[in-house]
């Protein structure tokens, strides 16, 4: 039973353009929502976040929007960079659980130049 | 270094041997996490401590896994009778949590854990 949904296992973007992540719930119990970035040999890093009260937070080039009505949230980078080349995760916290997070399968960005 | 630090960072053991872990947290941190992943997947919670108390366990963490955090710093996580879909990454994180507020949670780099 997946309830934070990835359904894009990689995504190849030019440098400089925009990338897009998309991640699927179907909890609504859902409070908040993380987004989380890997390199290999690497723990996952923490990159963004949002409150469920919410409906977007930027963070630089970071942006994550959140559609309540669609259980849906996205991850928008711009513009693209070598470095951001990773496994992006997004993830969800419960309001039964305040420390419990719950990952999607994740996204293999690749940043082309 | 004054990250999550794990050790070891690779094992391998033969099916039916007991292998433990050890995660040191960020030291002012007070919330120790651990998870499993593996290939493909992402991070699934396992288990929690505040301080030294285990304050929540996944259905994901059988009678053959034993995780402590016995002085609420470092903490262990035993797994005995290994199985060879006992085969993951291990990842330990830690927080701070103050008052209703709940920081973000940090990683370590993991412990892959393969079962022959």
């Amino acid at each position: 039973d997946q309830q934070v949904k990835q359904n894009s296992p990689s995504l190849s973007v030019q440098e400089g353009r925009i990338s897009i992540l998309n991640c699927d719930y179907t909890n609504s119990m859902f409070d908040y929502f993380l987004w989380y970035k890997k390199y290999p040999a690497e723990g996952p890093t923490f990159l963004i976040s949002i409150s469920s009260i919410k409906d977007k937070n930027e963070d630089g080039r970071f942006t994550v929007f959140l559609n309540k009505s669609a259980k849906h949230l996205s991850l928008h980078i711009v513009p693209s960079q070598p470095g951001d080349s990773a496994v992006y995760f997004c993830a969800a916290r419960p309001y039964s659980s305040a420390s419990k997070i719950i990952f999607g399968s994740g996204t293999r960005l690749s940043i082309r130049p | 270094d004054t990250g999550v630090s794990q050790d070891p960072r690779h094992k391998i053991t033969k099916r039916g041997q007991n292998v433990t872990f050890r995660c040191d947290p960020i030291s002012e941190h007070n919330r120790l996490y651990w998870y499993r992943q593996t290939l493909g997947q992402g991070p699934e919670f396992l288990t929690y401590f505040q301080n030294e108390a285990q304050l929540e366990k996944s259905r994901l963490l059988s009678d053959r896994f034993s995780a402590e955090r016995p002085k609420g710093s470092f903490s262990t996580l035993e797994i005995q009778r290994t199985e060879q879909g006992d085969s993951a990454m291990y990842l330990c994180a830690s927080s701070l949590k103050v008052g209703l507020e709940d920081n973000e949670q940090f990683f370590g780099p993991g412990t892959r854990l393969t079962v022959l």
